[in-house]
């Protein structure tokens, strides 16, 4: 197992565009995070799945955010109508339901939009 | 508002000298406690968790936090700082009125270590 991975790794895009960002946890984890990470910051929390179950979304996942995770594998999130304020760092994360001691983290994927 | 607090967004020692960053929390319920690093476009690395057994948790690459309950704090050590340790590190806090389905992390201290 390689760990938590994420792709792009980087992804820019002009305002208006939708793009959608891809999470491979790790295969035992049935629990799958996706949190924002803005520049000088730490992680803000987006929301997270249990096996395909979405449990909780924050206030921050506005309308234009969408995520998924089908077959409760690996997760997708996807934002309509890309805005400057969304440009941010991407962070999922994966982990046990009986472990609530943290969680392993992908390496991100840093969204610019121009 | 329960919350994470780390004082001080900038840290700065010399290579041997030791490393303390701070961390404070606000919680009505017993947290669970981590601190991650964060190497430059990378993802978070976990370096060591408190989750009620021993109060002084020793992690990885030779740091160690003490839970002090009575100050509500988690300071992250290391008798030497190396390098290498230059980075960003945040302190997370679980089991805040999110309940433990979450971390909610602390804006980050970024350690600056000089030769």
């Amino acid at each position: 197992d390689t760990g938590v991975s994420q792709d792009p790794r980087h992804k820019i895009t002009k305002r208006g565009q939708n793009v959608t960002f891809r999470c491979d946890p790790i295969s035992e984890h049935n629990r799958l995070y996706w949190y924002r990470q803005t520049l000088g910051q730490g992680p803000e929390f987006l929301t997270y799945f249990q096996n395909e179950a979405q449990l909780e979304k924050s206030r921050l996942l506005s309308d234009r955010f969408s995520a998924e995770r089908p077959k409760g594998s690996f997760s997708t999130l996807e934002i309509q109508r890309t805005e400057q304020g969304d440009s941010a760092m991407y962070l999922c994360a994966s982990g046990q339901t009986e472990d609530n001691y943290g969680y392993t983290f992908g390496s991100g994927t840093r969204l610019t939009v121009v | 508002a329960q919350s994470v607090t780390q004082l001080g967004s900038h840290v700065s020692v010399s290579e041997g000298a030791l490393v303390l960053l701070r961390c404070n929390y606000s919680s009505s319920v017993p947290p669970y406690l981590f601190w991650y690093v964060q190497y430059p476009n990378q993802g978070l690395q976990l370096l060591l968790k408190y989750t009620s057994a021993a109060t002084l948790v020793k992690g990885i690459n030779g740091f160690e936090a003490e839970f002090k309950k009575s100050e509500t704090s988690f300071h992250l050590t290391k008798p030497s700082a190396h390098m290498s340790d230059a980075a960003e590190y945040f302190c997370a806090v679980s089991g805040l009125s999110g309940g433990y389905n979450k971390l909610i992390f602390g804006a980050g201290t970024r350690l600056a270590v000089h030769p």
